[in-house]
């Protein structure tokens, strides 16, 4: 069936890069998100990857994607305080409107 | 451009009432859907509407209904409230409503408190 998981703590240095890992069942999948939340606030959409892609790019974010493993990941570079949030993977499988949302990772920064 | 907007942003119920919550989506958006977040289950989704059609439905009881407005603003309702329904009650918006890369944007969300 389909599902997406990801790990629900990562704790990284400030200044360091943080590596969020996201794995998803359907190979059907036509977009995979990342979305962020803060403490206290809803979900904001950080970036997206369309499945023919193998990587993206934007400011301190990068998006690989390996779509033979079904393996997602988002790089932060220079990991910052205000990094600190859960972030959420999704995935949406061909052109259904519901996306399947992996459980989402905290973020811990140390300082 | 004004956010999405979800209104009570807290409320607390007793069990056996029922709870009426409220989202307006962003101007132009059609789509709006549901959420419920909880610790343990994470992020569920209860049901989309998009103009004024319920178009796809999560796996959840009878007890959680919706609707959506002309206007796109959407209700949802919860009649007899368990424990259980403790929860962050999340609406999100989108322009396509299932076309291209459909960005979600949410609200901060409604945070319900059974006693």
């Amino acid at each position: 069936g389909e599902d997406v998981e990801q790990s629900l703590f990562l704790s990284v240095r400030e200044g360091d890069s943080s590596v969020i890992n996201c794995t998803y069942t359907d190979s059907s999948s036509t977009y995979l998100y990342w979305y962020k939340q803060e403490p206290g606030a809803g979900l904001q959409l950080l970036t997206y990857i369309f499945s023919n892609m193998d990587m993206k790019q934007d400011q301190r974010l990068t998006v690989l994607l390996n779509k033979k493993d079904k393996h997602l990941s988002l790089r932060i570079a220079d990991t910052q305080t205000g990094d600190s949030a859960i972030y959420f993977c999704a995935e949406r499988v061909g052109s259904n409107y519901q996306l399947i949302w992996g459980a989402g990772t905290k973020l811990i920064i140390k300082p | 451009k004004a956010g999405v907007t979800q209104t009570p942003r807290y409320l607390i119920k007793t069990r056996g009432q029922q709870v009426t919550l409220s989202c307006s989506p962003i101007s132009g958006h059609r789509s709006v859907s549901w959420y419920q977040q909880t610790p343990g289950q994470g992020l569920q989704f209860l049901f989309e509407y998009f103009s004024e059609t319920q178009r796809n439905k999560g796996n959840f009881p009878g007890r959680f209904s919706g609707r959506q407005f002309s206007n796109s603003r959407s209700e949802m309702n919860v009649s007899t409230l368990e424990l259980g329904d403790s929860a962050l009650y999340l609406c999100a918006s989108s322009l396509a409503g299932g076309q291209g890369v459909e960005k979600l944007f949410f609200g901060s969300g409604t945070q319900l408190s059974v006693l």
